[in-house]
């Protein structure tokens, strides 16, 4: 089947700093691709839809100021964590549609676990 | 777009039994699909049914639909140890949306 990466799978960084997530699609073309975030013990949250050649599209409460997200290719979509801050660690996992049309089953990434200290 | 909500929010059974995990949803859908996360890990599609498919298979895995009570449920037969996971049901929609999903543990 088809496969998303995410790189890094984890990363330490220190309040104040901006960590790059990236994801990618390893063989397939995504003009699409979703940024979801997800606390322990908790189900996902969609953060916001990236769109290849377009601004992303965030959801309510999620600030397009702090979470920078950039589809520079039907490939690659990166999202940027401005700014963190401890309450910003959590495990983010992207995902890109693999059917045609009718929205087929989603392929996701491995997550990334951000820790800000 | 709208969420599915999963029931039980958690199920413990022992290893060779049947787990079944419920689904309901609000709105009209094309397709509906589930997905299990392993801790800490990323998400794997299980199956996808399509609002004209009253049931559906694959390996161990059956899943039901029923549109008119806008419910699916997915059941696991002959559970093993690694099918220790969560479970998630996604009625089709413009986003990909979860509920809380559904804590299986499978107790060898």
């Amino acid at each position: 089947g088809a496969v998303v990466s995410q790189h890094p799978s984890r990363v330490i960084c220190k309040s104040g700093t901006s960590v790059k997530i990236e994801c990618r699609s390893l063989d397939f073309q995504a003009t699409t691709m979703f940024w979801y975030r997800q606390f322990p013990k908790q189900s996902l949250m969609l953060m916001a839809t990236s769109n290849e050649g377009s601004k992303a599209t965030y959801e309510q409460g999620v600030e397009k100021d702090k979470f920078l997200i950039n589809h520079a290719s039907l490939t690659l979509s990166t999202l940027t964590v401005t700014s963190a801050h401890p309450e910003d660690s959590s495990f983010y996992i992207c995902s890109a549609p693999g059917g045609r049309g009718e929205m087929g089953e989603q392929y996701f990434g491995p997550g990334t676990r951000l820790t800000v200290t | 777009s709208q969420q599915g909500e999963e029931d039980p929010q958690a199920l413990s059974i022992q290893e060779g039994e049947n787990a079944t995990m419920n689904c309901s949803y609000k709105t009209s859908i094309n397709n509906l699909q589930w997905y299990r996360q392993n801790s800490g890990r990323g998400l794997v599609h299980l199956i996808l049914i399509r609002s004209n498919e009253r049931e559906k298979h694959s390996g161990r895995l059956r899943v039901t639909l029923d549109t008119s009570k806008k419910s699916s449920s997915l059941l696991i037969t002959a559970s093993r140890a690694a099918d220790t996971a969560s479970y998630f049901c996604v009625p089709h929609g413009q986003n990909f949306v979860f509920g809380p999903g559904t804590r299986l543990s499978v107790l060898p």
